[in-house]
């Protein structure tokens, strides 16, 4: 069974911090890993980490996968308060179809 | 374009009453996903079609719940004779066609409170 376990569950920083957030994982035959944004229901996609693609980044936000560890992290830096919401990491195997298996997610505060 | 929406965006029932959640994926997302997000935990994955069938329903808790997407596009998750802990938000996500690599959109979710 397909397994994600997100740290700290929860996180209180203020602007212009940096954070970093972790992610590990057991998964049969990995395929990708996902993270999500979540503000208040829907979450957003942010990134897609393959074993061809085990970094990324956008403005802020980046993202790196280590294969051997079995882990990611999301870095946040210059942490603004429209940064606070839940960030989820998930994970999807061969095995597994197209489901996504999910980690509880960070919550992450950003203060003024 | 629009995105996936969900309706209703709250529900409130009676426990043993029964009860239908929509969704209406991306026009041309071949692929439907239902997920359901308990407080302080992540999405966990119930049901995923593939056009009108569906190709995984093992994440079901019992048969209780069911779910349907007879022509391709729009779904509806069906839950018989609710119980409290079928008190959650209930997540949709459609993707371009369902094989790796398809980033998963996701709904604003229908919170469903069972009382």
């Amino acid at each position: 069974e397909d397994k994600v376990v997100q740290s700290p569950l929860s996180l209180v920083v203020h602007e212009g911090d940096t954070v970093t957030l972790n992610c590990s994982y057991e998964v049969t035959n990995f395929r990708s890993l996902l993270w999500y944004k979540q503000e208040k229901k829907a979450p957003t996609f942010l990134f897609m980490l393959t074993s061809s693609g085990i970094e990324k980044k956008s403005g802020r936000l980046s993202s790196i996968l280590d294969k051997k560890e079995l882990s990611s992290i999301l870095n946040i830096t210059a942490t603004q308060t429209g940064d606070s919401a839940i960030y989820l990491c998930a994970v999807e195997g061969e095995t597994s179809g197209s489901r996504l298996t999910f980690g509880e997610g960070t919550q992450l505060t950003v203060n003024p | 374009g629009a995105g996936v929406s969900q309706t209703p965006s709250n529900k409130v029932t009676e426990k043993g009453k029964y009860v239908e959640l929509r969704c209406d994926p991306i026009s041309g997302h071949t692929a439907l996903y239902w997920y359901r997000q308990s407080l302080g935990q992540g999405p966990e994955f119930l049901i995923y079609f593939q056009g009108t069938g569906a190709a995984d329903d093992s994440g079901l808790p019992n048969d209780r719940f069911f779910a349907v997407r007879p022509e391709g596009s729009v779904s509806t998750l069906k839950i018989q004779r609710t119980e409290r802990g079928d008190s959650a938000v209930y997540l949709c996500a459609s993707s371009f066609t369902g094989t790796s690599y398809n980033e998963q959109f996701f709904g604003p979710g229908t919170r469903l409170t069972v009382l």
